[in-house]
């Protein structure tokens, strides 16, 4: 059966500090992985990796995929309150069929 | 110039009724999709549409029926709504093409509370 697997399930960090979420996965016809931001409302589009070792990098958020370990891992540098969020990441499978992981709720502390 | 919309946002409704959820996106996209997101954030993919068509459809009550009038079109009709039917519903909408780069894009949820 198809899974990903999240984590830590919750993080709670000071402003500044560094943070590592991992995201591993087993899935059938895997395609991509994508992670996502979701605050208050619907999950917002962060990146999708389809390559291995290939870093992907918006600002102080960076994500890597290994696709001989089956696992991502999405950091963020220099942490802000409003990067608290849960953070969420899929693996697609197939053309369509995109499998969630449960989620690392992240809270920044100032 | 709104992506992805649901109606309605919030939806309190009586054990046994019977409710629709809207979902409408302008993004010109082939393929939608309905998840059901539980109060512990775990966001589980319920149905697929592509133009039109039923594409995926997971282990999900025969109360729950989608229906795609078109390919801008996705809406959710459940019947006899039971307590744990209460979640976000999220619909989603991803691009045209069968390579890997179907990002999706996600409508703002409709939070349905079964009393």
């Amino acid at each position: 059966e198809d899974k990903v697997v999240q984590s830590p399930l919750s993080l709670v960090v000071h402003e500044g500090d560094t943070v590592t979420l991992n995201c591993s996965y087993e899935v059938t016809n895997f395609r991509s992985l994508l992670w996502y931001k979701q605050e208050k409302k619907a999950p917002t589009f962060l990146f999708m990796l389809t390559s291995s070792g290939i870093e992907k990098k918006s600002g102080r958020l960076s994500s890597i995929l290994d696709k001989k370990e089956l696992f991502s891992i999405l950091n963020i540098t220099a942490t802000q309150t409003g990067d608290s969020a849960i953070y969420l990441c899929a693996a697609l499978r197939g053309t369509y069929k995109y499998i969630f992981g449960t989620g690392t709720r992240l809270k920044v502390l100032a | 110039d709104t992506a992805v919309s649901q109606t309605p946002k919030y939806l309190v409704t009586q054990m046994g009724n019977d409710k629709s959820i809207k979902c409408e996106q302008n993004l010109g996209h082939d393929t939608m999709y309905w998840y059901k997101q539980d109060s512990k954030k775990f966001l589980k993919i319920m149905f697929s549409y592509n133009n039109k068509e039923l594409i995926i459809n997971e282990t999900v009550p025969n109360r729950f029926s989608p229906k795609s009038p078109d390919k801008a079109h996705l809406n959710l009709h459940i019947n006899s709504l039971e307590l744990g039917d209460s979640a976000v519903y999220f619909c989603a909408s991803s691009p045209p093409g069968q390579g890997p780069y179907n990002e999706q894009f996600f409508g703002p949820g409709t939070r349905l509370t079964v009393l």
